[in-house]
């Protein structure tokens, strides 16, 4: 079975600095996707990042980042130049690839970002 | 619709009343999903549907859960003899079928409260 953690229950980071989340996950599979989502107080979950197993190069969508190292099974995003409406609860996110299967989601990291 | 709605928005009801959660996804996804998510917690899988029939309906905790999805497109979430356990966000995805696994669209989620 595949499972996800995010040791970092909560975090907070200054407006305009840098933040980085942890995440560690546990497969047997060589091919899969990794996703990063946001929920904010509204409840809608929304794609910040993704990140396919067999691609070496890190992804990046503007100010966020990923470090993904497939060895170590780690995911970890970075936020870059914190803004006040990056404040919500992030969820690292594993999914199998070649079937259409279903997501795993880590218990998530709350994050505070002070003005 | 533009994305995934869910209604009703928010449920409270009493122990042991039966309540429907209705999803309707983004037009021309054929894979829906159901997740519970829990106060604090990450979304957890309930139910998968590609098409009309349910691919993996491992995630469903005991037979009072029940869903369908018998057009292909709009699916219901039926609980029967609710408990004050089942209290929580329900939330609802879809996304594109075929073999390339991909991002999950979420909608805001239906919170249920058993008193």
């Amino acid at each position: 079975a595949q499972t996800v953690t995010q040791s970092q229950p909560e975090m907070s980071v200054q407006e305009a600095e840098t933040v980085t989340l942890s995440c560690t996950y546990d497969t047997s599979e060589s091919d899969y996707y990794l996703f990063w989502y946001k929920q904010p107080p509204s409840r809608q979950m929304i794609l910040v990042i993704r990140q396919e197993a067999y691609k070496q190069q890190n992804a990046t969508e503007n100010r966020f980042s990923v470090n993904f190292q497939k060895a170590a099974k780690s995911f970890s995003l970075k936020i870059s130049d914190s803004q006040l409406g990056d404040a919500a609860m992030y969820f690292c996110a594993y999914r199998r690839s070649l079937n259409n299967n279903d997501m795993r989601f880590g218990a998530g990291t709350r994050l505070t970002v002070k003005p | 619709g533009a994305g995934v709605s869910q209604t009703p928005s928010n449920k409270v009801t009493e122990k042991g009343k039966y309540v429907e959660l209705r999803c309707d996804p983004i037009s021309g996804h054929t894979a829906l999903y159901w997740y519970r998510q829990s106060l604090g917690q990450g979304p957890e899988f309930l139910i998968y549907f590609q098409g009309t029939g349910a691919a993996d309906d491992s995630g469903l905790p005991n037979d009072r859960f029940f869903a369908v999805r018998p057009e292909g497109s709009v699916s219901t979430l039926k609980i029967q003899r609710t408990e004050r356990g089942d209290s929580a966000v329900y939330l609802c995805a879809s996304s594109f079928g075929g073999v390339e696994a991909g991002e999950l669209f979420f909608g805001e989620g239906s919170r249920l409260t058993v008193l």
